[in-house]
């Protein structure tokens, strides 16, 4: 069963960069699943920040798209995100992914089976 | 559009069942996923595509599809399933957004 385990600093100054890994257990980096991060501020909901997949693909939030980096290191077995310029906005829990993909018939059916725990990151001087 | 509109709170009595709704364009061409979150928890995948449960979801949880709505159904809701309930789905860029959330309270 594959496990994720994210890891970072917990505090970045204002107009910074946060940078968080995931390491992937139990698994390969290069099995068929994407990988992403999902964010979550105090007292809000989830919001999706992009993905990665093993050969570099990316998809990423529009709205975020223009300060986010995400990226993969497979001789590590793991994928990180980078995020530019932040502000207190930016201030949440971030979590890492798998999202995996079922075909049945002629449906694709996307879903994210495996969460980290989360680790909050919080921006301020 | 790629926004999935949930409604903000609904309530249930112990035993009876609830329907949480998520409505978005993408979902007239995908299937969402469902996604408990207790407090100071990750979340937790509790359905996906056309109505699969993941190993260990109880079978009071099901998920349907129609036009451009998705939906949850708990048929006799626990205490323990008082959480917040978020769907996902792909949108035609290849995003896959959240819904706003619902929090559901077992009276």
């Amino acid at each position: 069963q594959v496990q994720l385990q994210e890891s970072g600093p917990g505090l970045v100054k204002p107009s910074g960069t946060l940078s968080l890994t995931c390491a992937v257990s139990g698994g390969s980096i290069s099995s068929s699943n994407w990988w992403s991060w999902v964010r979550q501020p105090p007292g809000k909901g989830l919001e999706w920040i992009g993905e990665i997949y093993h050969s570099g693909s990316t998809n990423y939030n529009p709205s975020l798209k223009s300060r986010v980096t995400i990226s993969v290191d497979k001789s590590k077995n793991q994928f990180s995100l980078k995020l530019s310029s932040v502000t207190a906005a930016d201030t949440a829990v971030y979590y890492c992914a798998s999202r995996d993909i079922v075909v049945s018939g002629p449906y694709y059916y996307y879903y994210m089976d495996v969460w980290g725990k989360g680790t909050t990151v919080t921006v301020s001087s | 559009s790629s926004e999935l509109t949930q409604d903000p709170a609904v309530s249930v009595a112990l035993g009876q069942t609830v329907r949480i709704t998520c409505q978005g364009d993408s979902l007239r061409s995908y299937y969402a996923s469902w996604y408990q979150q207790k407090p100071g928890q990750a979340p937790v995948l509790v359905i996906y595509g056309k109505n699969n449960r993941p190993s260990g979801i109880p079978d009071r949880f099901s998920g349907s599809s129609s036009g451009n709505t998705a939906s949850l159904t708990i048929t006799g809701a626990q205490a323990e399933d008082e959480a917040d309930y978020y769907c996902n789905s792909r949108d035609s860029s290849g995003n896959h957004p959240f819904g706003t959330g619902t929090k559901v309270t077992v009276l």
